[in-house]
């Protein structure tokens, strides 16, 4: 029933690498993504979005990658940093619907 | 410009009671989006309202109930607690409605917990 799944729900990363966090989902309408970052105590932040007519969205360090195909997209994030510790929810959404569907979270930890 | 807020940040009820939580958009937005974020199934969408109107709603039973007022205020109402709606409520505000991304936003949430 989950139409879009984020199957790790934890990863650790040294600064300075790149950081890769991926997102399933199974609804083929879905033509919207987004990434929202959350800190303990705070509501979600926009990070990045991609619509469907692409495959890679860049700003600054941070690059989401879409395949269409394999209905799979993916956050890049070169260089991670301390400050990029926090949760990642991906979400989309179909032009028809305007609901927005979230993953269950991937938590990131950079370590210094 | 103020951000969304929600009131209480915490509460405790006890399970058959009903609970109401608030939320007020950003100034001028006149779309509140209302989720429920839990450890196994993430943020789930419970409803939108915009001018006053429900436009969307999310899979939840009919325990759980919203309305909007003509300030663009919300409200969200849980009747009959069940141990499972412990979980955090976020709601977001956007100008209008069906909007996502940098034009959506959240505010820090009310931690339910049912006892």
């Amino acid at each position: 029933d989950q139409q879009v799944k984020q199957n790790s729900p934890s990863l650790s990363v040294q600064e300075g690498r790149i950081s890769i966090l991926n997102c399933d989902y199974t609804n083929s309408m879905f033509d919207y993504f987004l990434w929202y970052k959350k800190y303990p105590a705070e509501g979600p932040t926009f990070l990045i979005s991609i619509s469907s007519i692409k495959d890679k969205n860049e700003d600054g360090r941070f690059t989401v990658f879409l395949n269409k195909s394999a209905k799979h997209l993916s956050l890049h994030i070169v260089p991670s940093q301390p400050g990029d510790s926090a949760v990642y929810f991906c979400a989309a959404s179909a032009q028809t619907g305007n609901q927005f569907y979230f993953g269950t979270g991937t938590s990131l930890t950079v370590i210094p | 410009k103020a951000g969304v807020t929600q009131t209480p940040r915490y509460l405790i009820k006890t399970r058959g009671q009903q609970v109401t939580l608030s939320c007020s958009p950003i100034s001028g937005h006149r779309s509140v989006s209302w989720y429920q974020q839990t450890p196994g199934q993430g943020l789930q969408f419970l409803f939108e309202y915009f001018s006053e109107t429900q436009r969307n709603k999310g899979n939840f039973p009919g325990r759980f109930s919203g309305r909007q007022f003509s300030n663009s205020r919300s409200e969200m109402n849980v009747s009959t607690l069940e141990l499972g709606d412990s979980a955090l409520y976020l709601c977001a505000s956007s100008l209008l409605a069906g909007l996502g991304g940098d034009e959506q936003y959240f505010g820090p949430g009310t931690r339910l917990t049912v006892t």
